[in-house]
């Protein structure tokens, strides 16, 4: 059974940047996409990126030029970092496996989700 | 970009009753369309993928229909473990869009 498992600062600062890690246990990082998503409180999803284990990367327009996702194949772990942060990235953020080997395809698999708030 | 818009934003029914929810696309999208519940305090859980497919373990009370521009997830007899807020997504393209969610109460 795949697990993913967001790890990070709880708490940012504005205008830092807020880095994220998802470590994948259970089965192997290559051969999928990974993405990342978020939800400000009491609010809905928000598709941020994804990334391949090969590193090819997919991203939100509305965050890529803050926006980086890499991959670790070696630690079977991906990472979301968020450059210049307000108020408005206050979300939980989740990972996600996307299923099968497409990137056309649905999250099967979600970590429980973390939420960083942005804050002085 | 293609938006994803839900109808109703909420919803409050009896349990049996059936409930119907709408997602529409603003441009065409075949049936790259998935939908998923998401309990209170929970993470969200994938039901239907490709508009229509039942993913393993979901009840049939819960289908989903659509292709194109226009999609439903029906609950044929909603019942109290139903509540929750279900979104749809896009699937198709770069850009993998949610709709805003509707969230199903019970009256």
């Amino acid at each position: 059974q795949v697990q993913l498992q967001e790890s990070g600062p709880g708490l940012v600062k504005p205008s830092e940047t807020l880095s994220l890690t998802c470590t994948v246990s259970g089965g192997s990082i290559s051969g999928y996409y990974w993405s990342w998503i978020r939800q400000p409180p009491g609010k809905g999803l928000e598709w941020i990126g994804y990334i391949y284990y090969s590193g090819t990367t997919n991203y939100n327009p509305s965050l890529k030029s803050r926006l980086t996702i890499s991959v670790d194949t070696s630690k079977n772990q991906f990472s979301l970092n968020l450059s210049s942060v307000t108020a408005a990235d206050t979300a939980v953020y989740y990972c996600a496996r996307v299923e099968g080997s497409s990137d056309w395809s649905t999250l099967d698999y979600w970590g429980q989700g973390t939420l960083v708030t942005v804050s002085s | 970009d293609i938006q994803m818009t839900q109808s109703p934003s909420s919803l409050s029914a009896s349990v049996g009753d059936r409930v119907t929810i709408t997602c529409r696309a603003s441009q065409g999208i075949s049936n790259y369309l998935a939908w998923y519940q998401q309990k209170p305090g929970k993470v969200p859980k994938l039901l239907i993928s490709a508009a229509s497919t039942l993913q393993s373990g979901v009840p049939s009370r819960f289908s989903g229909s659509g292709s194109g521009t226009d999609f439903t997830l029906t609950i044929s007899s909603l019942q109290p473990e139903d509540v929750a807020t279900y979104y749809c997504q896009k699937y198709n393209s770069a850009l993998k869009t949610f709709g805003q969610g509707t969230k199903v109460e019970i009256k």
